[in-house]
Order: C-alpha cells, then structure tokens, then sequence
C-alpha cells in the first residue's frame, strides 16, 4: 500500500466548478506539501500545511493530521487551472509523493 | 523563482552509454535531490545529498551514482544506461531536512531517452 494515496486520479470539470483533490497518507507526519506539475511544465510549490488552512489566490488546501488527511480546493476554475496536482508528504530522506491528480478544466 | 537549472534538458542516449545529468543551484541550500518521474509512479527518489559531498541513497537508487563536491552542484550520473531508466529526471532543492519545514524548489527537469 502507498503511503500517500490522492483521489481522483483524473478529473474533468468545466470551468467555473469548485474542485475538489484528495490525499490520504498511512504515515504520522508533521507537514504535508501540495504541488503543481503543468504539462511539459517543471513542479512548484503551492503550500505546505501542518494544519488547519491556507489559502493563496483561489486555491484552498486543508488538513486534518488526526485523520491523516488534506484536500486541495479550487474555486471559480479556470482552465489555467489544467495540471497535475501532486500531494507529498515527508520521510527521513526526502518525500514521498502521490500519484498526482490529472485535472482538466474545460471551457 | 529559485535558482536551479538542469542540464541537459533532453537527452537521447544508447544502451550502455554513461550519462552524467547536472543540477545547479544559486541558493545555496544545504539539501539536493535526484528524483525520477514515471507513468503510475509519484516522484521517486534517487538519491540526495546533505552537504558537500554527504550524499545517501534513496528509494529506486540501484544503477546511479552522485557526487557534491561543491554546494552548488549536485550530479547524477548512469554509469551505464538502460532502457529502465528512460524517465524523466528532476533535481530539487531545499534549506532544511526532507522540506518538513521549508520550501522544496524543483528544476525543470531532464529528459532521457535511452535507446
């Protein structure tokens, strides 16, 4: 079993919806980390929580360390939007990283 | 942005040929790592250094080498390319320990082909 475990694996939506990305992880943490990978594109940060919420722009990320878990919300998508959300979260060496979210916003 | 650069950004190598990939930082944070991207599977790492030349070994290290010798500079190298190791390839930086705290910065990427 992953230790990191995002649902869905794919979603499509039309813009405007509000968006919600899920990551599960089996492992006791302290912070988690939500990423963004444009196609063809490199990976930047998008937050690092270790509880509660944070928001930046219309992008929403919470988590719920007793549950051992984090969702990543997206208001008034726009399909700018379009990517691949990545959930991580630390070990020993370095992270360990989700399958990622493959979310697609149409017109 | 923070300043990492990989190189090359795209490789097309034959079976059995050595490949050296270079990441490069300006920040000079303490920790680099390599880390390897695949259909189905998250980001893997490779290995990752702590320091001039403190480098360990990570998840899916079989096959590679690192080397630091200096703070900025953190290579990769495939002694001896496989089709396997067809990826594509991602440096990342940060200034404390498996970015529990801090910021993790990622490279471009490379991407390697190995015929």
């Amino acid at each position: 079993k992953n230790e990191v475990e995002q649902s869905p694996q794919n979603l499509t939506a039309q813009e405007g919806e509000f968006i919600t990305i899920n990551c599960s992880y089996s492992v006791g943490i302290s912070a988690l980390h939500w990423l963004q990978q444009h196609p063809g594109g490199g990976i930047v940060s998008l937050f690092m929580l270790s509880s509660g919420k944070k928001k930046h722009g219309r992008l929403i990320a919470t988590i719920n360390i007793q549950e051992k878990h984090s969702s990543l919300h997206i208001t008034a998508s726009h399909p700018r939007d379009s990517a691949v959300y990545i959930c991580a979260v630390p070990r020993a060496d370095g992270l360990t990283f989700g399958k990622g979210t493959h979310l697609i916003i149409q017109p | 942005d923070a300043g990492i650069t990989q190189s090359p950004r795209h490789k097309v190598t034959e079976t059995g040929t050595p490949v050296t990939l270079r990441c490069h930082q300006t920040e000079n944070h303490r920790y680099m790592y390599w880390y390897r991207q695949d259909p189905g599977h998250g980001l893997r790492l490779i290995h990752y250094s702590y320091g001039v030349k403190d480098t360990d070994k990570g998840e899916v290290s079989d096959g590679y080498s690192v080397s630091r010798s200096k703070t900025e500079d953190f290579l990769l190298t495939l002694e001896s390319a496989t089709s396997s190791q067809t990826s594509v390839y991602f440096c990342a930086i940060s200034d404390v320990r498996s970015g529990l705290t801090g910021e993790l910065f990622f490279g471009e990427g490379s991407r390697l082909t190995v015929l």
